[in-house]
């Protein structure tokens, strides 16, 4: 079965301390791999989609990133505004599987 | 509204009792998702709509769940008999078409389950 895995679970950061995020999916015949924000009390909303290997999409300090069996969330230079956890899914058709998420907190 | 709808946010309901919570889709989107989040975990699939036909309805964790949509609109996710193991945030979703690709989600349903 297709699986989306996500690491670390946590991820504490200073203000302006860098860091990545991983996704590795094991689907064949990927259809898309889609990064999601997620705040507290909210439904997820959607970041990036990234179809293939080595395309690369960007949005204020986040950029995502694409190989063949894995994705990048990186955050450049976080701000406390960026806490929240981070989801990644990947389309197989119309199913999505989404993995368990990474919690950034970003301290002041 | 422009952003997918549901109802209620909140709902505090005795074991035993049936709920349903609603989903308003975005317009003009033609599939529709159901998820549900408990307490720190991630998202579990349930049902996902094409119109107003589900085919996979996969997900749904035992035979006292239930979903339809009308008018290739508005869904309704009915919950039988609720179990405290049903406390959970259960979150709708629609895309534009067939095919998964980005998804727009609601606030959620907060179910708690006494």
């Amino acid at each position: 079965e297709d699986q989306v895995t996500q690491s670390p679970e946590a991820l504490r950061l200073q203000e302006g301390e860098s860091s990545s995020l991983n996704c590795s999916y094991t689907v064949s015949g990927l259809r898309g791999l889609f990064w999601y924000r997620q705040d507290p009390g909210k439904g997820p909303e959607f970041l990036f989609t990234l179809y293939s290997a080595g395309e690369e999409k960007e949005k204020e300090r986040l950029k995502a990133t694409l190989t063949k069996k894995e994705s990048f969330l990186h955050i450049t230079a976080p701000k406390p505004e960026d806490s929240a956890t981070y989801l990644c899914d990947e389309s197989n058709d119309y199913k999505l599987s989404f993995g368990a998420g990474t919690t950034v907190t970003v301290r002041a | 509204g422009a952003g997918v709808s549901q109802s209620p946010s909140n709902k505090v309901t005795e074991k035993g009792k049936d709920v349903e919570l609603r989903c308003d889709p975005i317009s003009g989107h033609t599939a529709l998702y159901w998820y549900r989040q408990s307490l720190g975990q991630g998202l579990e699939f349930l049902i996902y709509f094409q119109g107003n036909s589900a085919p996979d309805k996969s997900g749904l964790p035992s035979d006292r769940f239930s979903a339809e949509r009308t008018g290739g609109s508005v869904s309704t996710l009915t919950i039988q008999r609720t179990q405290q193991e049903d406390s959970a945030v259960y979150l709708c979703a629609s895309s534009p078409g067939a095919g998964a690709g980005e998804l727009f989600f609601g606030e959620g349903s907060r179910l708690t389950v006494l």
